[in-house]
Formats: structure tokens, sequence, C-alpha cells
């Protein structure tokens, strides 16, 4: 059964840096999303990008994300300056509608020093 | 603004006893509900969508718009059902559809 695919599953970064986090949605699928699961909870949305463009986004999503589909198949998140509260597991799901399931990834898990 | 409540962060159940875990939301129009299990080690998946008024591994959940519910039952709980549950809301139609809000997440534990 085609996954939803994440690297790294684990980004260790200084604060102040650059990070860029993978997905590889399914291949069919034309929605793609970026939730974050701060440690002890609630998974949140962050935004959702369809037809290269970004349709909805979250106020914690501000200008430091920022979100690309670089070529045919993978789906990036950039952080551009990470502070020590974007340390989170973040989680990439993907679905062929808007109105059908996301499938998720396995996560990556920022920590952030 | 749509929000979604699970009051239980942990329930444990023996084996064979039925299970209910419990999930409100609150949200002005139509939403979509659904419950997410994640197992030990393995990636969110989808259990079942109020829509599709399906049974998946023996579950069942049925969304009460009157007490803005979409509780999740087992009649006989299994070992293998011990897992993180998630409850998500989408709001229904126009242009947000897809964004999921989520709960806070039950740890359910069957012991045998």
């Amino acid at each position: 059964e085609p996954e939803v695919t994440q690297t790294p599953s684990h980004q260790v970064t200084q604060m102040g840096q650059e990070v860029i986090l993978r997905c590889v949605p399914i291949s069919n699928h034309l929605y793609f999303y970026w939730y974050r699961q701060i440690l002890g909870q609630k998974v949140e949305f962050l935004v959702s990008f369809y037809n290269n463009e970004i349709s909805e986004k979250s106020e914690i999503f501000d200008d430091q994300f920022s979100v690309e589909r670089p070529d045919g198949s993978n789906f990036t998140l950039k952080i551009r300056s990470t502070k020590l509260e974007d340390s989170a597991m973040y989680f990439c799901a993907s679905s062929v509608t808007a109105n059908q399931p996301q499938h998720f990834g396995d996560g990556t898990r920022l920590s952030i020093l | 603004a749509q929000r979604v409540t699970q009051p239980e962060k942990l329930l444990s159940v023996f084996k064979g006893a039925p299970v209910e875990l419990k999930c409100n939301y609150s949200y002005s129009g139509s939403p979509e509900l659904f419950w997410y299990v994640q197992y030990s080690r393995q990636r969110l998946q989808l259990l079942l969508r109020h829509i599709s008024r399906e049974s998946i591994k023996g579950f069942t959940a049925d969304l009460n718009k009157g007490e803005t519910s979409f509780h999740l039952k087992k009649p006989f709980a299994q070992e293998e059902d011990s897992a993180m549950y998630y409850c998500a809301l989408s709001p229904g139609g126009g242009t947000s559809y897809g964004k999921l809000t989520f709960g806070q997440g039950t740890i359910l534990t069957v012991h045998p």
C-alpha cells in the first residue's frame, strides 16, 4: 500500500538556523498538509497546499514558515530561523481530494538546541 | 472557531469489556468527524469517519449533533486495541475543507 514518507526521522538544529523537512506524498494525491505536535500537546494544523499554492494556513504558520513543491514528488516545509519553541514532531499528510481521508507520514522529530 | 475535546487522557479496560472513548466538538456548521488511531511506533491511521457509517475493527461511532458528540465504541475490547486514539474534525464544504482539528488524544490500554 502506498505511504507518505518523511525525511529525516529526527533533525537536530541550532537555534536560529534554517531547517527543511521533506515529505513525499502519495503519488496520485493532490492535497498536502503539514501538522505539528509539541510534546504532550495536541496535533495542530499548520498549512494546506493545493495546485502549487497555500489553500489555508493557521496562526502558527507565520513568516518564518514556508512550503514548497519543488518537483513532482517532494513537498517541503522550511523554517527560516528556528526557535526553541519550534521543537516538535512535524507530520506531513496527503489526500486525493480535500474531502477524502488524509494519510499521514511517520513524522519528523525536530529538536532545536 | 472549531474545537475538539477528548476528556479522558487515559482509559484502561480489561479484555472483553466494552469501551467508549468520548469526543465532543464545537463547531457552528456541519462538520465531518473522524477517529484516527496511532499504534505503538506506527503512524496516525484513519480508523473511521462519520459519513461512512461503517464498523472498523469492531469500532463504531455515531455523530450526535444534539449533544455535539462523536464517541467511539467497541463492545468487546481486545489487547491489540491498545493505542492512542484521536478524534478530529474537518469543516464541511467551503474553502476550509481538509483542515483537521484534533482532540488531545486518549491512550487506551486493554489489559489481558
